[in-house]
């Protein structure tokens, strides 16, 4: 398997633009999130899922982020309209519920946004 | 909300030292695991101990936890430049075993 694949692996836009970022898990997990990382407030989750449900969205920072998973091999996170504030790493990760919660990340994207 | 805290937040040794990381935390845990994340990199998970277990080894990987203390310190032997990158813990809690909160990290910089 190839990992967990994210694209676009760099993303710079302007204010008020729409971001879409795109992830495609470990096939046959069944656990996605969904994480920014920045300098001052480090790893956070926004949102996970499990068998393509939302489970947990209490870290999406507000409703300019929306995620959704539409099948099993593949989810998006989308900020409109971005700010510059949203500039970050963005991380997807999957897991599989049978191994303790391990998590496969992919590489990030990261968003500037101008 | 960051649940673990790490210590140092950053570690700067020669190779063939051996490098300290610790890792508090809050709640009552399933597991707790420690990641890697060289620069620009996703993160990369190293090891996992489960509540019910004191200490594991993994190559030059040790790793302890005391579960009354709410606390964990990882331990790389005999480093090398290869090592340098960031560390993270990661508790899965109790009832949400799937679910990581990971701590702020410590960065290790080996160097020759």
């Amino acid at each position: 398997d190839a990992g967990v694949i994210q694209s676009p692996r760099h993303e710079v836009t302007e204010m008020g633009q729409e971001v879409t970022l795109r992830c495609k898990p470990i096939s046959g997990h069944d656990y996605l999130f969904w994480y920014r990382q920045t300098m001052m407030r480090g790893l956070e989750l926004l949102i996970y899922f499990n068998n393509n449900v939302p489970i947990d969205d209490s870290g999406m920072p507000e409703d300019r982020f929306s995620a959704k998973m539409p099948n099993a091999s593949f989810s998006t996170l989308k900020i409109q309209p971005s700010e510059p504030r949203d500039s970050a790493v963005y991380f997807c990760a999957s897991s599989f519920a049978w191994t303790s919660g391990i998590q496969y990340f992919g590489a990030g994207t990261r968003l500037s946004v101008l | 909300s960051q649940q673990g805290e790490e210590d140092p937040q950053a570690l700067s040794i020669q190779e063939g030292e051996n490098a300290t990381m610790n890792c508090s935390y809050k709640t009552s845990i399933n597991n707790l695991q420690w990641y890697r994340q060289n620069s620009g990199r996703g993160l990369v998970h190293l090891i996992l101990i489960r509540s019910n277990e004191r200490e594991k080894h993994s190559g030059r990987l040790r790793v302890t936890l005391d579960t009354s203390k709410k606390s964990s310190s990882l331990l790389i032997t005999a480093s090398r430049a290869a090592d340098t990158a960031s560390y993270f813990c990661a508790t899965a809690n109790t009832g949400t075993a799937s679910k990581l909160t990971f701590g702020t990290g410590t960065r290790l910089q080996v160097t020759l």
